[in-house]
Parts: structure tokens; C-alpha cells; sequence
């Protein structure tokens, strides 16, 4: 059973860096056809997809985040990293850490979610 | 962008009924369509992809269909679990970014 995990910060000062970590168990995050996904959802709203990285360390972010975020992978501890510089309040959020399908060799739905981490931004 | 509208906002229904959920884009996204569940306090799960497929587990009794701007997802038989709020995604074109509705939420 493949599970996901995030860690980091719950609050993070207005202007500093957020940084989150999806921990991966069950399986290597090399094994299979997947991509990793950021994903948050603001308080009482929906959701927003922040960007994605394939564990060669290629990325793609949503582009009215773009500026500011930076994903990364460390295979050899089988996990994935979110980086959210100049936070403000609007950041505050849940963030969840999600894996991507690939369905003959196109990106599809995220079928495994983590079970989200609550950050505030707050001095 | 590719914005994903989502009807009703909210649905009163009692247990046992079935439903039907509308999700309709702004553009065509072709069958790169999902349909997710969120308890409160829980992750969201996936029940839908590529339109109409159910993901593992699902039960029979969510079904998908649509392409192009037109989707749904209809539950027969509501069970109390089933009381949620449920989001359609598009993931049509990665150079645009993937998309979620506003959500429905599905009350008793």
C-alpha cells in the first residue's frame, strides 16, 4: 500500500519561505509510471494545483505561482519537496502532496493523496 | 486557462435517492476528466478518471460520463457515507496547469 506523507512548518512568518516535504512509503518513487504533485486548498475554499515534478527532477508549476515556487525529488530518500518563497497570508492553507497517473504514456488523475498539512502565515 | 464550472453549488438529498452532478469547461478537455470525494477533515479521493472510469475500490454505484464541456457524475443510492463534497478536474493540458471546479456539496 502506497502512502504519502507531508511534514514541514504549520506557521511560517509573512515574507519567509514555506517548506513542505512528501515522505513516500510503500513503493520507490522511481517504481511505475507516476508524477508528483502539489496540490493546497485555501480556508473553507477549493482546490488549487500548485505544480508537479517527475522523478527525473523535471517540473511544471501553475503559472500564477510560478514566481514563486520550487519543487525538488530526492530519490534516494524517496521523497518529494515544495518551496513557497514570499509567503503572505493569501498562502495559508492545506497543502496536500499527491501522485499522478500516467495512462498510456499521458498524465492522468491523482489516485493517492496525502492527508494534507495545515500552514499558517503569521508573524 | 481552462476554468471548470461546477451545478448545483449544493444538492439536498436524503439517503437513498440518486443524484446526477454537472461539470462543464470553458473549453474543451477532451475525456481528461476526474471526479473527486472530500469527507470533511479528509484528503480528497479519486473516484473518476478519463471521464467515466471508476478508480480502484469505487463502488458500482459511481458512474461518470461526458467529454468535451459536458460532464457528470451521478450516484445511485445514496448511502450516508456519501454525503460529501465532490470536485471535477481537468488535466487536458499540462501547459496550461490542471484545474478544479468550485465544488458540490451534497447535504442530507
Amino acid at each position: 500500500q502506497v502512502l504519502l506523507q507531508e511534514s514541514g512548518p504549520g506557521l511560517v512568518e509573512p515574507s519567509q519561505t514555506l517548506s513542505l516535504s512528501c515522505s513516500v512509503s510503500g513503493d520507490s518513487i522511481t517504481s511505475g509510471s507516476y508524477y508528483w504533485n502539489w496540490i493546497r486548498q485555501l480556508p473553507g475554499k477549493g482546490l488549487e494545483w500548485i505544480g508537479y515534478i517527475y522523478n527525473s527532477g523535471s517540473t511544471y508549476y501553475n503559472p500564477s505561482l510560478k514566481s514563486r515556487v520550487a519543487m525538488s525529488v530526492d530519490t534516494s530518500r524517496n521523497h518529494f519537496s515544495l518551496k513557497v518563497t514570499s509567503v503572505t497570508a493569501a498562502d495559508t492553507a492545506v497543502y496536500y502532496c499527491a501522485r499522478g497517473l500516467m495512462v498510456r504514456g499521458l498524465m492522468s488523475a491523482f489516485d493517492i493523496w496525502g492527508q494534507g498539512t495545515v500552514v499558517t502565515v503569521s508573524s | 486557462e481552462r476554468v471548470l464550472t461546477q451545478s448545483p453549488a449544493t444538492l439536498s438529498v436524503s439517503p437513498g435517492e440518486g443524484v446526477t452532478l454537472s461539470c462543464r469547461a470553458s473549453q474543451s478537455v477532451s475525456s481528461n476528466l476526474a471526479w473527486y470525494q472530500q469527507r470533511p477533515g479528509q484528503a480528497p479521493r479519486l473516484l473518476i478518471y478519463g471521464a467515466s472510469t471508476r478508480a480502484t475500490g469505487i463502488p458500482a454505484r459511481f458512474s461518470g460520463s461526458g467529454s468535451e464541456t459536458e460532464f457528470t457524475l451521478t450516484i445511485s443510492s445514496l448511502q450516508s457515507e456519501d454525503f460529501a463534497v465532490y470536485y471535477c478536474q481537468q488535466y487536458n493540458s499540462w501547459l496550461l496547469g490542471f484545474t478544479f471546479g468550485q465544488g458540490t456539496k451534497l447535504e442530507i
